[in-house]
């Protein structure tokens, strides 16, 4: 089946650095990734859709400048997480379409998440 | 009015029981349904999906009652590893092909 691998699992950095997360669908092109953040008993809120070879759709809310979204290939888009503070930590995950395989699920494939945690 | 709600619990059941959980969107425009399983610090994974003729998979059945906006999910026989949160899930409705998550309904099977 479709598998998206998400890098790091966890990152601990300081305030005021920036962390980049990726997320790369493994055997099947992704044109359509969507980022998701997750806070202690809260659920997955979208963040933002990430197009391939274009620019990312972002939900009300989200600071398109702190969070920058690439896909620059049909198969990686990364998340940098700009001048991280401690309010930004959260539990990260992406999500991939493969359109092909997934079909009961209408494509959609999670990465295993990433923690982060600013200090 | 948030898009999709649940229950938040946690339901405490012993091992064996039979548990629901409910789930109610406020979209009439939504087009497809899930149940997600979500274990402490993990990604969501799918669980299944929910239509209008009701589906079943082994102890899970779902249900959908479009009129209401409800979802439902029943476990029977539950298992100590049935254990963990239940995220109701519903796609489009104007958002087009984006998932919009329920806050979860947390379950704990015990001894």
């Amino acid at each position: 089946g479709a598998v998206v691998s998400q890098h790091p699992s966890w990152v601990i950095c300081k305030s005021g650095t920036s962390v980049k997360i990726e997320c790369r669908s493994l055997d099947f092109q992704a044109t359509t990734m969507f980022w998701y953040r997750q806070f202690p008993k809260q659920s997955l809120m979208l963040m933002a859709t990430s197009n391939e070879g274009s620019k990312a759709t972002y939900e009300q809310g989200v600071e398109k400048d702190k969070f920058l979204i690439n896909h620059a290939s049909l198969t990686l888009s990364t998340l940098t997480v700009t001048s991280a503070h401690p309010e930004d930590s959260s539990f990260y995950i992406c999500s991939a379409r493969d359109l092909v395989t997934s079909k009961s699920n209408y494509g959609y494939t999670f990465g295993s998440g990433t923690r982060l945690t600013v200090v | 009015r948030k898009e999709v709600e649940q229950d938040p619990g946690p339901f405490n059941v012993p091992e064996g029981a039979t548990v629901a959980f409910n789930c109610t969107y406020s979209n009439s425009a939504s087009q497809s349904f899930f149940w997600y399983r979500q274990d402490c610090r993990k990604e969501p994974k799918l669980l299944m999906s929910v239509y209008s003729s009701g589906n079943e998979d082994g102890r899970f059945t779902a249900q959908l009652n479009r009129a209401s906006q409800y979802i439902s999910l029943l476990i029977r026989d539950s298992k100590l590893s049935d254990s963990a949160t239940y995220l109701c899930v519903v796609r489009g409705g104007g958002g087009g092909n984006k998932l919009t998550f329920g806050t979860g309904t947390q379950l704990k099977v015990e001894l």
